[in-house]
């Protein structure tokens, strides 16, 4: 696996379902987030984790959980949703740039998880 | 605050002419701007960035972009276009507290 991942790739829920998003990056990085992308709307920042510890809530509902036991996985816990939160969630890695004194650190995408709740 | 602006959500060009996409951008600080394409079904991919170096940005896929500070615009183009450059396109901004903003995106159709 090179990159990285997302699964699963498509999930349809209902909206009292309990389900979890999972992303896994193999690029050595140290900062991993989590993207909402709507339609016609711009990407969304939800959540920042450097090192493991969040470091942003993008004031995201509490009906978004997210987790990070290593600086390789991060999870999205879903729960009680509703037909809004339907979106395409992408999950990103960088280097932490405050470590490295770069502004210019580039992150790279997974493919998302498009999300339908219905 | 730190933003930036992409002038039409949709661009139609034929196969072989040029590409314009437009990105215009609000700093206090020095930016630093980035062009990220999207094709169906993916994520983001980074095509080129503007950190203060050279204005003339060279990426991937025969694309570029020129950093103009007195227009505060960060264009990206490509001298011909080729069917398999229909994607969407997406201009950013890293913000002084390190945070990555995007546009809302251009979509771009190549027609034969």
């Amino acid at each position: 696996e090179t990159g990285v991942t997302q699964t699963p790739r498509h999930l349809v829920m209902g909206m009292t379902n309990k389900k979890s998003l999972k992303c896994e990056q193999h690029l050595g990085h140290n900062a991993m987030y989590w993207y909402k992308q709507s339609a016609k709307k711009p990407l969304e920042l939800m959540f920042v984790y450097n090192f493991k510890e969040q470091t942003e809530n993008n004031s995201v509902p509490s009906r978004f959980s997210p987790e990070c036991p290593n600086s390789s996985h991060l999870f999205l816990h879903l729960h009680t949703l509703q037909p809004e939160d339907s979106a395409l969630y992408l999950c990103a890695s960088s280097h932490d740039p405050p470590a490295l004194g770069l502004r210019s650190y580039e992150q790279y995408f997974g493919p998302g998880t498009r999300l339908t709740v219905t | 605050a730190q933003s930036v602006t992409q002038l039409g959500s949709h661009v139609s060009v034929s196969e072989g002419a040029l590409v314009l996409l437009r990105c215009n951008y609000s700093s206090s600080v020095p930016p630093y701007l980035f062009w990220y394409v999207q094709y169906p079904n993916q994520g983001l991919q980074l095509l080129l960035k503007y950190t203060s170096a050279a204005t003339l940005v060279k990426g991937i896929n025969g694309f570029e972009a020129e950093f103009k500070k007195s227009e505060t615009s960060f264009h990206l183009t490509k001298p011909s276009a080729h069917m398999s450059d229909a994607a969407e396109y997406f201009c950013a901004v890293i913000t002084n507290t390190d945070k990555l903003i995007f546009g809302t995106g251009t979509r771009l159709q190549v027609f034969p």
